[in-house]
């Protein structure tokens, strides 16, 4: 089992909609947890970041952490064609070898 | 823009040569991470240096190798290539040791023929 699993979709919806994209993890260690989003032919940018559970809202964007069910979401509100590109999540455990696990990344176009 | 700059853009070889890629981080970011991404196996961490010094290690095989100078720029070195190793590898710099905010670079493709 890999330790973050991300549907890579592709997720296709109308502007103005609600997107809901999703990440499970297996390692209960895993207290940071991030979104990034790349664009084509770019590197990843770091969208969203939050520590243990709960919400953290910036702007359209809401992140998710459920870690009773190792559940991470993120919430676009009233998705724009520029928010078209392919987000990532990622963990991060506290302490130890701090490295980043990646998911798949989920590809997402927002049609105008 | 990220402040991380990476060279070449593209490379593209042939199996059994030898490569560098390059990376100068931030201003300022004593840390630089080397990640190599595939369409299979998505972003996979290949290894952390601060500082100069190697700080952790990922899926990194034991043809690729990286080292961090004084200036704190950063080169991978890919050796012996198969077609497999066909992929982007993005440096990624952050001001300390520690993984959560991390500035990632444009990336170099490289493909091996």
């Amino acid at each position: 089992q890999k330790e973050v699993e991300q549907d890579p979709g592709p997720l296709s919806v109308p502007e103005g909609a609600i997107v809901s994209l999703n990440c499970t993890y297996s390692n209960s260690a895993f207290q940071y947890f991030m979104w990034y989003r790349q664009y084509s032919r770019k590197g990843p940018e770091l969208l969203m970041y939050t520590y243990s559970s709960g919400n953290k809202e910036d702007g359209r964007f809401t992140a998710q952490v459920d870690k009773s069910s190792k559940y991470i979401s993120l919430f676009i509100r009233d998705s724009q064609p520029s928010d078209s590109a392919t987000y990532l999540c990622a963990t991060m455990t506290q302490g130890g070898s701090e490295k980043l696990v990646f998911g798949k990344g989920t590809k997402l176009t927002v049609n105008p | 823009d990220s402040g991380v700059t990476q060279t070449p853009k593209h490379l593209i070889t042939a199996t059994g040569q030898r490569v560098t890629l390059r990376c100068s981080p931030r201003s300022g970011d004593l840390s630089v991470y080397w990640y190599q991404q595939s369409l299979d196996q998505g972003l996979q961490f290949l290894i952390q240096y601060y500082n100069g010094e190697e700080r952790a290690k990922g899926n990194i095989l034991e043809r690729f190798s990286a080292q961090q100078f004084p200036d704190l720029h950063s080169e991978l070195n890919l050796s012996s290539l198969e077609l497999g190793d066909s992929a982007l590898y993005f440096c990624a710099s952050s001001v300390v040791s520690r993984a959560d905010t991390q500035y990632f670079g444009p990336g170099t493709r490289l493909t091996v023929l």
